[in-house]
C-alpha cells in the first residue's frame, strides 16, 4: 500500500538556525498538509497545500513557516527560525481530493528537537 | 465543526471486542464522522468513517445512532497491536475548511 514517507525520522537543531523538513506524498494525492504535535499535546492543523499554493493555515503557522512543493515529488516544511517552542513531532499527510470526504494519510513524522 | 466527547480511557482484554464511544450531540446533516489513532508517536492512521449508515471495512465497524448524535467504533477481535489512542472526529463535507480537528481522544488498552 503506498505511504506517505518523511525524512529525516529525527533532527536536531539549535535556536536560530533554520531546519527543512521533506514529505513525499503517496503519488497521485493533490491535497498536502502538515501538521505538529507537541510532546503529550494534541495534534494541531498547521497549513493545507494545493496547487502550488497555500489554502489555508492555522495561527501557528507564522511567519517563520514556509512550505514548498519544489518539484513533482517533494513537499517540505521550512522554518526560518527555530525557538526552543517549535519542539515536535511534524507529520505530513496527503489526500487525493479535499478532506470533505476522503481521509488524510499520515506520515510517522519528523521528530524536531530545538536545543 | 461539532465536537466531540470521548472517554479519556479503556481496556479491553485481548481476543475480545473493543467498543469505544464518541458523543456528538451537536453534529449537524452533513458532517461525516471519522475515527483515526495514533500508535505511540506514529503519524495518525485512518480507520472508518461515515455518515449516517453503519460501515465496515477490514480494521472496524462504525455504527452510528439514528439521530447521529452518537458512534461507537468496533474493532471486533482486539490484538496487542490495537493499543493506541482513538479520535473520533466530525468533520463537514465540502469547502468549510481542510482541516481536521484531534481531540485528546481514547487511549485504548489492550490487556494480554
Amino acid at each position: 500500500e503506498p505511504e506517505v514517507t518523511q525524512t529525516p525520522s529525527h533532527q536536531v537543531t539549535q535556536m536560530g538556525q533554520e531546519v527543512i523538513l521533506r514529505c513525499v506524498p503517496i503519488s497521485n494525492h493533490l491535497y498536502f498538509y502538515w501538521y505538529r504535535q507537541i510532546l503529550g499535546q494534541k495534534v494541531e492543523f498547521l497549513v493545507s497545500f494545493y496547487n502550488n499554493e497555500i489554502s489555508e493555515k492555522s495561527e501557528i503557522f507564522d511567519d517563520q513557516f514556509s512550505v514548498e512543493r519544489p518539484d513533482g515529488s517533494n513537499f517540505t516544511l521550512k522554518i526560518r527560525s527555530t525557538k526552543l517552542e517549535d519542539s515536535a513531532m511534524y507529520f505530513c499527510a496527503s489526500s487525493p481530493s479535499r478532506q470533505g470526504v476522503s481521509p488524510l494519510h499520515f506520515g510517522n513524522g519528523t521528530r524536531l528537537t530545538v536545543t | 465543526d461539532a465536537k466531540t466527547t470521548q472517554p479519556p480511557s479503556m481496556d479491553c482484554a485481548e481476543g475480545r471486542a473493543a467498543n469505544l464511544p464518541c458523543n456528538h450531540s451537536t453534529i449537524s446533516g452533513n458532517e461525516y464522522v471519522y475515527w483515526y489513532r495514533q500508535i505511540h508517536s506514529q503519524g495518525p492512521q485512518y480507520i472508518i468513517h461515515g455518515l449516517k449508515n453503519n460501515e465496515t471495512n477490514e480494521m472496524a465497524s462504525l455504527i452510528i445512532t439514528e439521530d447521529r448524535k452518537s458512534s461507537t467504533l468496533i474493532l471486533p477481535h482486539a490484538t496487542l497491536r490495537d493499543t493506541a489512542v482513538y479520535y473520533c472526529i466530525v468533520k463537514i463535507r465540502g469547502e468549510a475548511g481542510n482541516q481536521f480537528y484531534f481531540g485528546t481522544g481514547t487511549s485504548l488498552t489492550v490487556i494480554p
